[in-house]
């Protein structure tokens, strides 16, 4: 089934380490997005890319890396984790960036720092 | 600043009628969405209106004012099913996507 698929579904992590959330689609969509969702806020986003080789920054970028060596993948990186990035982590793709194409998402990761 | 509001919480009876409102404050204006989220699951895209008016689409309707900055969900013959998030969402004019904390809507038998 074509679709987005997010690794690992959950996560405890200790404050300081580094983690790398996986994100790969099948769908040979050019955008794709990270976000983070937390109890009383709306998806807030944390990195984009347009197409492969290109990254933005979104709304909260700080603390994050991502990288886009090819379509499918799009990881996303905590170099050092702190207790606020305790959240649910979503990706999405679209068919194309920076146009009104539809967002659609993988099933997330839930991260605990402690 | 860019601020979408909608209401937190609301509850409805099953085969009823519900509208869940949203308004939005953003910078430029290219398109608003409406997604369901399950609890637990990712969000599902519902609805896309970037013009004025309603759009139907089976028992989910969505509507929109640009000059009120203003939109509305129309659930009709409420399911059990329907038991969910539904969040709002507005592209601003550097196409990213600004989101609403969503509304939770109970079902009630």
């Amino acid at each position: 089934i074509a679709g987005i698929t997010q690794a690992p579904t959950s996560q405890i992590l200790a404050a300081g380490r580094r983690m790398t959330l996986r994100c790969t689609q099948d769908m040979r969509h050019n955008a794709m997005y990270w976000y983070r969702q937390d109890l009383g806020l709306g998806l807030r986003l944390i990195h984009y890319s347009n197409t492969a080789g290109t990254t933005g920054k979104g709304e909260v970028p700080d603390g994050y890396s991502v990288s886009r060596a090819n379509t499918d993948d799009f990881p996303l990186t905590l170099a050092s984790a702190v207790p606020s990035q305790t959240s649910v982590y979503f990706c999405a793709s679209s068919e194309v960036g920076g146009n009104t194409d539809t967002q659609y998402f993988g099933p997330g990761t839930r991260l605990t720092v402690l | 600043g860019q601020n979408i509001d909608q209401p937190t919480e609301m509850t409805a009876t099953e085969g009823a009628i519900v509208q869940i409102n949203c308004t939005y404050q953003t910078s430029g204006f290219n398109g608003l969405f409406w997604y369901q989220q399950h609890a637990g699951e990712a969000p599902t895209f519902l609805s896309y209106n970037v013009l004025d008016g309603l759009e139907e689409k089976g028992r989910f309707s969505s509507f929109l004012s640009r000059s009120k900055g203003y939109s509305y969900l129309l659930l009709k013959e409420l399911q059990m099913k329907d038991s969910a998030s539904y969040l709002c969402a507005v592209m601003d004019s550097n196409y990213q996507l600004i989101w609403g904390a969503g509304t939770k809507l109970i079902i009630k038998p």
